[in-house]
């Protein structure tokens, strides 16, 4: 149980053009996603905390205009990167946290998605 | 503000020999702890985690952990490794409600034969 599915798992576009990233909990409902940045053998950087049915909360120093998030239902959230850069490349993760009593607190991470900006 | 450390960036261990990852956290209440395993190019994979209860907490792959109150550990162990253990290992802590989990910056395993 608590799978999370990212799609794509990698990506190669050209700088400029917007790329969207899926983020999907297979079995069960995520109240709550989480987006993360992760750049080469470094930690975890929280990007913006997204729930359902609302906007998304963003952290310091993430662009909101630039990382649209979106979480339509309570399997899904989506990250676009809009006019991507070549700086932009990194590793995208989200996680989901599950609503039921008890493992509330628990977030369970998809697999990422590599970006590519050339 | 909760803050995790994970003092060891990288670590290196013969394979079967026992490890010891170390993480301390600082929080005001008693927190939530999660150990994840992140292999390269991949998301993480929730090892184990604390909520209350029994301080010794078992995981997956064998993997276990102890919350030392006093100490604000919560140090992850394996007896014996295995080659395939090789990846970066993230301690972690939670409060409830909505808050994202708070990382360490990682511990790199390495196994060698």
């Amino acid at each position: 149980g608590a799978v999370v599915s990212q799609h794509p798992s990698r990506v190669i576009c050209k700088s400029g053009t917007s790329v969207k990233i899926e983020c999907r909990s297979l079995d069960f409902q995520a109240t709550t996603m989480f987006w993360y940045r992760q750049f080469p053998k470094k930690s975890l950087m929280l990007m913006a905390t997204s729930n359902e049915g609302s906007k998304a909360t963003y952290e310091q120093g993430v662009e909101k205009d630039k990382f649209l998030i979106n979480h339509a239902s309570l399997t899904l959230s989506t990250l676009t990167v809009t006019s991507a850069h070549p700086e932009d490349s990194s590793f995208y993760i989200c996680s989901a946290r599950s609503g039921t009593s008890g493992n509330q607190e628990t977030q369970y991470f998809g697999p990422g998605t590599r970006l590519l900006v050339l | 503000a909760q803050s995790v450390t994970q003092p060891d960036i990288h670590i290196t261990v013969s394979e079967g020999a026992s490890l010891e990852l170390r993480c301390n956290y600082s929080y005001g209440a008693t927190p939530y702890l999660f150990w994840y395993v992140q292999s390269p190019g991949q998301g993480l994979q929730l090892l184990l985690k604390y909520f209350s209860g029994d301080t010794l907490v078992q995981g997956i792959k064998g993997f276990e952990a102890e919350f030392k109150r006093s100490q604000s550990s919560f140090n992850l162990r394996k007896p014996s490794v295995h080659w395939s253990d090789a990846a970066e290992y993230f301690c972690a802590v939670g409060t409830s409600g909505n808050t994202p989990l708070v990382f360490g910056k990682g511990t790199r395993l390495s196994v060698i034969a």
